[in-house]
């Protein structure tokens, strides 16, 4: 079957660190996602790990280890407009599509 | 760049209507584009798959002849909701692949009263 865990929810604190995980059980794998959803948006593309390691983009950073199936994002220097859910998917699915993850709503706090 | 859009953002119809909402990638061409819906506080499931010139894919539990997809060219695919019922109220996203990135349009949020 296929199955994506990650944490609910999660609060950080306005310039802080946080990290999200994500394991994953999937039938396919072509890499893993992170989106950005605000609430009452469309998500919004973070991060795309194909390869084992740890892959940077600004103040996101997202890794991975598929022998694990895990992965995580890491957002630096938290910022009250981070204040969203986070979604991780796994590209696998038989049409080629993405399996998402319940999402981890995170609440920065001043 | 990659941008995808959605017509109408939101629509408010009664039930028993239906309602077409329209999927467009702007600048470049999506063989296969994705139609996803969300109901409050939950992640995106996906309900098909929708390639240029076929027939959709329909996911486990998606009632194909209730929600019909048409992928007409390369840059449109329209998911219309047929005889909707206020259960079928939820946020409406489609996605278009570009090699191996999906890339979301804004969604539209349906209310069927």
């Amino acid at each position: 079957g296929q199955n994506i865990d990650q944490p609910t929810e999660m609060t950080a604190t306005e310039g802080a660190i946080v990290q999200i995980n994500c394991t994953y059980q999937t039938s396919g794998f072509n890499g893993l996602f992170w989106y950005q959803q605000h609430a009452g948006e469309a998500p919004t593309f973070l991060s795309y790990n194909v390869l084992d390691g740890l892959e940077e983009k600004g103040r996101f950073s997202s890794f991975l280890s598929r022998s694990k199936g895990y992965s995580y994002l890491l957002l630096k220097e938290l910022q009250m407009k981070d204040s969203a859910s986070y979604l991780c998917a796994v590209y696998g699915g038989s049409q080629g599509n993405l399996i998402f993850g319940k999402g981890t709503k995170l609440s920065v706090k001043p | 760049g990659a941008v995808v859009s959605q017509h109408p953002s939101w629509v408010i119809c009664k039930s028993g209507t239906s309602v077409k909402i329209e999927c467009r990638s702007l600048d470049f061409q999506a063989t296969t584009m994705f139609w996803y819906r969300q109901f409050p506080k939950q992640s995106l499931m996906l309900m098909a798959t929708s390639n240029e010139g076929s027939k959709a894919t329909y996911e486990q539990g998606v009632e194909k002849d209730k929600f019909l997809i048409n992928h007409a060219s390369l840059t449109l695919s329209t998911l219309t909701v047929t005889s909707a019922h206020p259960e079928d109220s939820s946020f409406y996203i489609c996605s278009a692949a570009k090699r191996l990135e999906q890339y979301f349009g804004p969604g539209t949020r349906l209310t069927v009263t």
